[in-house]
């Protein structure tokens, strides 16, 4: 366990649904991270969010809106996605000042 | 555009053998990380290594950083079937954007 859970760990969405994935972290930390991970590519970044403020928008299409009401829950919010969707949302948090980020395990999701 | 990229892409080698996986980029760096990535999950920290540092070990890891040729180096030694995952390096710049960017990653397979 990193201290970072996210739920769900799999959904199945239609291009029409909403849905919400969520992370929690457990470490004290104050920033918070989404990243994209499709397969056969690296790790996208998302956003970043630092002290409850966005500090990273990655040109990310408006129909992925991220939500951090505390410094320990992070969301982010679907609708009206795409099958290029599908992929591994990872969840990710760091200390002040510590680089080393602690990733949650992942939602594995699938937009048909 | 992707910071770094690991050679190789795949790797399989026998237990106890050594594994050796290698990471290039491109633009100035702060420092550089390994993750390690088991298949579905969330990516779990290894090793940082700072710019002004040229060598590091943990347990049975040692990892190089060569900033002249923007390379880094990942050695497992003594592998077991247990090390088998997906590696990825993971770049922080030192100016402009302070996140991660992370490469493509080598899979790794180790032959009981």
């Amino acid at each position: 366990e990193t201290g970072v859970t996210q739920t769900p760990r799999h959904l199945v969405m239609g291009m029409t649904n909403k849905k919400s994935l969520k992370c929690e972290q457990h470490l004290g930390h104050n920033a918070m991270y989404w990243y994209k991970q499709s397969a056969k590519k690296p790790l996208e970044l998302m956003f970043v969010y630092s002290l409850e403020e966005r500090v990273e928008n990655n040109s990310v299409p408006s129909r992925f809106s991220p939500e951090c009401p505390n410094s320990s829950h992070l969301f982010l919010h679907l609708h009206t996605l795409q099958p290029e969707d599908s992929a591994l949302y990872l969840c990710a948090s760091s200390g002040w000042g510590d680089e080393k980020l602690f990733f949650g395990s992942g939602t594995q999701l699938s937009v048909l | 555009s992707q910071q770094g990229e690991e050679d190789p892409q795949a790797l399989s080698i026998q237990e106890g053998e050594n594994a050796t996986m290698n990471c290039s980029y491109k633009t100035s760096i702060n420092n550089l990380q390994w993750y390690r990535q088991n298949s579905g999950r969330g990516l779990v920290h290894l090793i940082l290594i700072r710019s002004n540092e040229r060598e590091k070990h943990s347990g049975r890891l040692r990892v190089t950083l060569d900033t002249s040729k923007k390379s880094s180096s990942l050695l497992i030694t003594a592998s077991r079937a247990a090390d088998t995952a997906s590696y990825f390096c993971a770049t922080f710049p030192d100016t402009g954007r302070r996140a991660l960017t992370f490469g493509s990653g080598t899979r790794l397979q180790v032959q009981p």
